[in-house]
């Protein structure tokens, strides 16, 4: 159970236009999704929260126009990378709590960001 | 001060070996403590979840936290070379409405064969 599925797993764009990803619980309702950047050696940087039908909260220095992040439903939430640089190249990683009493997350199995 | 401290290693250790794996903390107000597995290039895979302090025991792996010393650790046994990974601790603290996590930075493991 718990499982987290993201996609695509690897996307090549060019400078300029915009990227979508998604993640989704496959097995269970999803209060809360995080969404994660990660540079290579690097630990989990926390990029925003959502909640289910309502605005994501972003964490400081995260630029919320440019990270557009939509949680439609229990069992989906999207991440646009609008206007992508090169230097948003990164690998994407979002989680998703099952919101019963644990704070627990189940993490995706992550999307790699080539932008040229 | 990072909020959770973490030796990013790497740490080489003999097929067989006991490894010890271990955070600590500062933020007294952290409650619920997890240990992730994260291969190259992979999403981190949650291996143990434990609230407040104790320990938690499943197969090869035992999760211990101290809280007065606020220092938890990840115990595996009879270590294989598919252990070798990035082990992240994380927690989190009670009531902040968050539920976010706060992770250590990982401590590469490599099981020699």
């Amino acid at each position: 159970g718990a499982v987290v599925s993201q996609h695509p797993s690897w996307v090549i764009c060019k400078s300029g236009t915009s990227v979508k990803i998604e993640c989704r619980s496959l097995d269970f309702q999803a209060t809360t999704m995080f969404w994660y950047r990660q540079f290579p050696k690097q630990s989990l940087m926390l990029m925003a929260t959502s909640n289910e039908g309502s605005k994501a909260t972003y964490e400081q220095g995260v630029e919320k126009d440019k990270f557009l992040i939509n949680h439609a439903s229990l069992t989906l939430s999207t991440l646009t990378v609008t206007s992508a640089h090169p230097e948003d190249s990164s690998f994407y990683i979002c989680s998703a709590n099952p919101g019963t009493s644990g704070y627990e997350q189940y993490f995706g199995p992550g999307t790699r960001l080539t932008v040229t | 001060q990072k909020e959770v401290e973490q030796d990013p290693g790497p740490l080489s250790v003999p097929e067989g070996a006991i490894v010890s794996l271990n955070c600590t903390y500062s933020n007294s107000a952290f409650q619920y403590f997890m240990w992730y597995r994260q291969y190259s290039r992979k999403g981190p895979e949650l291996l143990m979840y434990t609230y407040s302090s104790g320990n938690k025991e499943d197969g090869r792996f035992t999760a211990q936290v101290d809280k007065s010393s606020k220092y938890i650790s990840l115990f595996i046994r009879d270590s294989q070379p598919s252990d070798s990974a990035t082990y992240l601790c994380a927690m989190s603290a009670l009531g902040t409405g968050r539920r976010a996590l706060t992770f250590g930075s990982g401590t590469r493991l490599q099981v020699q064969p």
